[in-house]
Formats: C-alpha cells, sequence, structure tokens
C-alpha cells in the first residue's frame, strides 16, 4: 500500500525566511510524485510533477527535489502569498490511476 | 490553465433531503474523481470514473452515487443528506497519455452543510 507522510503539520515563517517541506514516501513502482498548493476553501492547484531520484523542478519561489524515500519543497524567500497549504501524493505502479495523498503542510508566512 | 467547474459552490439543506453536487471540465478528460476533504484533514476518495459509463467506489463509502453519461460531467448525488455528509466536496479530472496521465486537476469545490 502507498503511503504518504508530510511534515511538518504547520509552518510559520517570517517574510524572507527560506525553510523546506518534507514529504516522505513509500510506494511501489513510482509513476510520479505530485505537489499542490490549496488555498483555503478552494480545490488545490497543480504545482510539479516529479518522476525520477535527482529530478527538480523550479516555480517562481518554490523549488521541488525528489529522492528515493522522500522529496522536498523549498521556500526561497517566501511572501505573505505563499501561505497555503501543501499537499503531496504519489502515484505507483499498481494498475490503478488513484493517487495517494499526504495531509498537507500547512504553511503561514507573516509579513 | 485547468478548467472544471462545480456548482453550487455553497449549499445549507436540511436533513433527508436529495441533493446533487454538479461537476463539469472542458478539457475533454476521461478520468474524473469526487473527493471529501474536512478541514485540516486528507482527501478520502468518494467515486471515480475512467469514461463514459465507467464508475467505481472509491474508499470512502458516503451513501452517494455518481453517474458517467458525458466525457465532460460527472454528478454526485446524496440521496439523502446527514449531518455527517457536511464537507468539502472536491471534483478532480486528468488526462490520459504521457506525463500528463497521473496529474489531476481540481475544481474549486463545494462547501456543504447538512442541518
Amino acid at each position: 500500500e502507498d503511503q504518504v507522510t508530510q511534515s511538518p503539520e504547520a509552518l510559520r515563517l517570517q517574510e524572507g525566511e527560506s525553510s523546506s517541506l518534507n514529504c516522505s514516501y513509500t510506494v511501489s513502482g513510482l509513476r510520479g510524485l505530485f505537489w499542490y498548493r490549496q488555498d483555503p476553501g478552494k480545490g488545490p492547484e497543480f504545482l510539479f510533477t516529479l518522476y525520477s531520484a535527482g529530478e527538480e523542478k523550479e516555480k517562481e519561489r518554490l523549488k521541488a527535489t525528489l529522492t528515493k524515500k522522500e522529496s522536498f519543497l523549498h521556500i526561497t524567500a517566501p511572501k505573505p502569498e505563499d501561505s497555503a497549504t501543501y499537499l503531496c501524493a504519489v502515484q505507483g505502479s499498481g494498475g490503478s490511476y488513484i493517487p495517494t495523498f499526504g495531509r498537507g503542510t500547512s504553511l503561514i508566512v507573516h509579513p | 490553465e485547468a478548467d472544471i467547474y462545480q456548482t453550487p459552490r455553497y449549499l445549507v439543506i436540511g436533513t433527508g433531503k436529495k441533493i446533487t453536487l454538479e461537476c463539469s471540465q472542458t478539457m475533454g478528460h476521461d478520468k474524473m474523481y469526487w473527493y471529501q476533504q474536512d478541514p485540516g484533514m486528507e482527501l478520502h476518495l468518494i467515486h471515480y470514473s475512467y469514461g463514459v459509463n465507467s464508475t467505481e467506489k472509491g474508499d470512502l463509502s458516503s451513501e452517494s452515487t455518481v453517474s458517467r453519461i458525458r466525457t465532460e460531467h460527472f454528478p454526485l448525488t446524496l440521496e439523502s443528506a446527514r449531518p455527517s455528509h457536511t464537507s468539502q466536496y472536491l471534483c478532480a479530472s486528468s488526462d490520459w497519455g504521457g506525463p500528463s496521465t497521473y496529474e489531476q486537476y481540481f475544481g474549486p469545490g463545494t462547501r456543504l452543510t447538512v442541518t
């Protein structure tokens, strides 16, 4: 059974204070690891897909990296508008098209 | 940009009422999903579909039904709403083929309150 654990559950940063969110996973044959951003009361917004260890992707102040056991979402010099819950999900090779989601990390960036 | 729509956005309804939550997407995606999410909690899969006339139950039994008569439309029906159904309902879709096969695009959600 695929599993995803995200840490920390909540993170408070000052504007400009860089940090990282962690997504640890176990999966049988990784087909993809996904990061989403979710604002309160809204649906998740797709950010990145990572397919293999060593891969990195960037979008503005966000950079996602992947190893064989975990992924990090690095946030460089965050701004208050980066405040949101960040969800991680994995898709294994089990034959379904149902990703396994983590509970998310709630990020608050104070001005 | 993903084009997936849900209506209504907010709904307050009494116990025992039948309700249908609408979900439509204009991207031509074959795969569609319904999730339930409580505040601060993970997404729970309720139903999914891999194409027209294909529907399956997910892990969460919510006493709901779905239909997939058209590619773009995937409504969720609660035959008899209960207070335990109070939650956020999210619809998602994804495409077939290539790197985007597993990427899901979500609608804005329907916030349901059953009194």
